[in-house]
Formats: C-alpha cells, sequence, structure tokens
C-alpha cells in the first residue's frame, strides 16, 4: 500500500478551522483518499473520503491537489469533541485493508 | 449512520483462561469484519480479516490458534483469545464492512472497543 504522511500533532483554538495536511506522493491513480478520526479511547470513525474532486460533508471537507499527491483535512469550525488522532490512509480499488500509520493528533484549547 | 457494537467494553481475567469478544453490525449486513489490536500510544494494528461463512485470515505474526475469530452470520463475528497472558493485554477493536465486495469507497464502520486486561 502506498504510504502518508503527516504531522505528529497540531493545535488549534476552539472555533477556529483546522487544515490536516497529507502527504502521498506515491498515490497511484486509482487510491481513495480516506480520512477516519480516533477519540480518547474510542474505536475509530468514518470522517470523509475521495479521489479527485474536493469532498464535503457534514463533519469536514477534504480538499484533494491536483497531482493527487497531497491532500487536505479541513474541520471548519474545531470544537472541543473534534480533539482526537486523525488517519490519512490511502485505499486501492479492490483493497478492504485499512493501514493505520501514526497520525495527526488534534488538540483544541478553549 | 451504521452502528457497531463490541461486548464486553472491558474485561479483566486471570493469565490462562480464555476470553470472548463479540462484535455486531446492529443495522447493516456485514460482508466483511475487521479484528485490530492497539497498545497504549500506538496506533492500530490489523489482526484479521473474516468473511461471513469463511475462515479468517491472519496478519503476519498473529497466531491464529491463539486468536481464533468465528464469523458466523452476517451481523456477528467473535474473537476469542485463548489462554491469555498478559502481554495479550491490549484494546481491541473490530470493524465491519458491508455493500458490495472489491470496491475502494466501501467504509469501514468501528466499534467502541474492548479493553483486556490479563493479570
Amino acid at each position: 500500500d502506498a504510504k502518508t504522511t503527516q504531522p505528529n500533532s497540531m493545535e488549534s483554538n476552539e472555533e477556529e478551522p483546522v487544515h490536516l495536511p497529507c502527504n502521498h506522493s506515491t498515490i497511484s491513480g486509482t487510491d481513495y483518499i480516506h480520512w477516519y478520526r480516533q477519540l480518547p479511547s474510542q474505536g475509530p470513525e468514518y470522517v470523509i473520503h475521495g479521489l479527485t474532486s474536493n469532498v464535503n460533508n457534514r463533519m469536514a471537507s477534504l480538499a484533494i491537489a491536483e497531482d493527487r499527491k497531497s491532500s487536505t483535512l479541513i474541520l471548519h469550525r474545531a470544537t472541543l469533541r473534534d480533539a482526537a488522532v486523525y488517519y490519512c490512509i490511502l485505499r486501492a480499488p479492490g483493497g478492504y485493508k485499512l493501514s493505520f500509520g501514526a497520525g495527526t493528533t488534534v488538540t483544541v484549547r478553549a | 449512520g451504521a452502528v457497531v457494537s463490541q461486548h464486553p467494553s472491558r474485561v479483566i481475567c486471570k493469565s490462562g483462561t480464555s476470553v470472548k469478544i463479540e462484535c455486531r453490525s446492529l443495522d447493516f449486513q456485514a460482508t466483511t469484519m475487521f479484528w485490530y489490536r492497539q497498545f497504549p500510544k500506538q496506533s492500530l494494528m490489523l489482526m484479521a480479516t473474516s468473511n461471513e461463512g469463511s475462515k479468517a485470515t491472519y496478519e503476519q505474526g498473529v497466531e491464529k490458534d491463539k486468536f481464533l475469530i468465528n464469523h458466523a452470520s452476517l451481523t456477528l463475528s467473535t474473537l476469542t483469545v485463548t489462554s491469555a497472558h498478559p502481554e495479550d493485554s491490549s484494546f481491541y477493536i473490530c470493524s465491519a464492512q458491508g455493500g458490495q465486495r472489491g470496491f475502494g469507497t466501501d467504509t469501514q464502520y468501528f466499534g467502541p472497543g474492548t479493553r483486556l486486561t490479563v493479570l
């Protein structure tokens, strides 16, 4: 599986946007970009996924670079409940495994 | 959204005993279920993948005779840790995936996890 690189940690203030970068320079043309997050002592939670176009849902937005070698997860207004580890994962079509890296630990300050 | 439950949420057992953890998809049929393990301050590690009615596929380094997985129905998978030892203490998490197999867009829905402590 192609590898992703994320910063270890990021801090944000409550009600401010958070931009979480993910580099995936070896992504193949058909890999989907998935984002999951894990709140403390809980199982991961699906956030969003995309292939080429930017995607929006009620939780977040996903901005994908034109060359697809990087992407950014955007939390528009961080709340204390958004404090979690965020994982950027590539997933090939026909593949069903999720390989979790270290992720980015997001801290939200009140 | 899809809900996956796990039972028990927490278990403490003595060394040498076996522990069974249940994973259920509550509102969808799970063609594939996954079992992960997470040690403190570490990321999730996939242990095995199971498809309903088939034998589980274990990741390299995971002992299949120690971690018995049964996926008897489209809504239930169980993980049995046999002859548990303190080094098996960990956070065990299952996930379930429905829909059509083989498509990259299939979403995995995770259970809340089971904290196993072996004394």
